[in-house]
């Protein structure tokens, strides 16, 4: 049962223009959520996080949008540049768990064409 | 500042033989350590996570086993490799509900 899901294996994008990497999740309890970049033979690097309490976390050319009625988030990457390619993750925890770990998606990998 | 080391970063192992992935944290005490894997198309799958020495937590049944020896020393250990267990192996501590997760650099695992 894959709770967190990302729909987008992949995606190509110009340089310079905004990446949108989305992200939807089942389990309503979730109220931590994280985005994760990776690139090949390393292991995941973290980017950008977002509690329930807000709607919008910004870092950067990195912001994070979670609307929580429709169980969704997504990454915007603006503008986007050559290094941004890699896989990215998105990831979910839940305090009310008393929950240690982090349920991952299965990846986007991002193209950034020069 | 916190390290974390993980090694091998590459193992080739017969299909039967014994596994021992070491993962060591260095700069903080009393992590969450945990063990990933990722394999093509199943994004990074959690395999067992601990909160303490000799606390391990499984999630999915599976021909592996870990184990807390020490408070910053998380092994990922099997009797007998098959060859589905060729993976991406990855480590990882955090310091717990709510927080990010920081990576080891990875052991890519072949099993022929």
């Amino acid at each position: 049962d894959q709770q967190v899901k990302q729909n987008s294996p992949s995606l190509s994008v110009q340089e310079g223009r905004i990446s949108i990497l989305n992200c939807d999740y089942t389990n309503s309890m979730f109220d931590y959520f994280l985005w994760y970049k990776k690139y090949p033979a390393e292991g995941p690097t973290f980017l950008i996080s977002i509690s329930s309490i807000k709607d919008k976390n910004e870092d950067g050319r990195f912001t994070v949008f979670l609307n929580k009625s429709a169980k969704h988030l997504s990454l915007h990457i603006v503008p986007s540049q050559p290094g941004d390619s890699a896989v990215y993750f998105c990831a979910a925890s839940s305090f009310n768990f008393g929950n240690e770990k982090l349920t991952f998606g299965t990846g986007t990998r991002l193209t950034i064409i020069p | 500042s916190q390290t974390i080391h993980q090694w091998p970063a590459t193992l080739v192992q017969p299909v039967g033989s014994p596994l021992s992935l070491e993962c060591t944290v260095e700069g903080t005490s009393n992590p969450n350590l945990y063990w990933y894997r990722q394999a093509a198309g199943r994004g990074l799958q959690l395999l067992f996570y601990s909160v303490g020495i000799g606390q391990i937590s499984s999630e999915v049944p599976q021909n592996l086993s870990a184990s807390r020896p020490q408070d910053r020393q998380f092994i990922l250990s099997s009797k007998k490799l098959l060859l589905s267990d060729s993976g991406f192996y990855l480590c990882a501590w955090s310091w717990g509900v709510n927080t990010e997760a920081f990576f080891g650099q990875g052991t890519r695992l072949t099993v022929v």
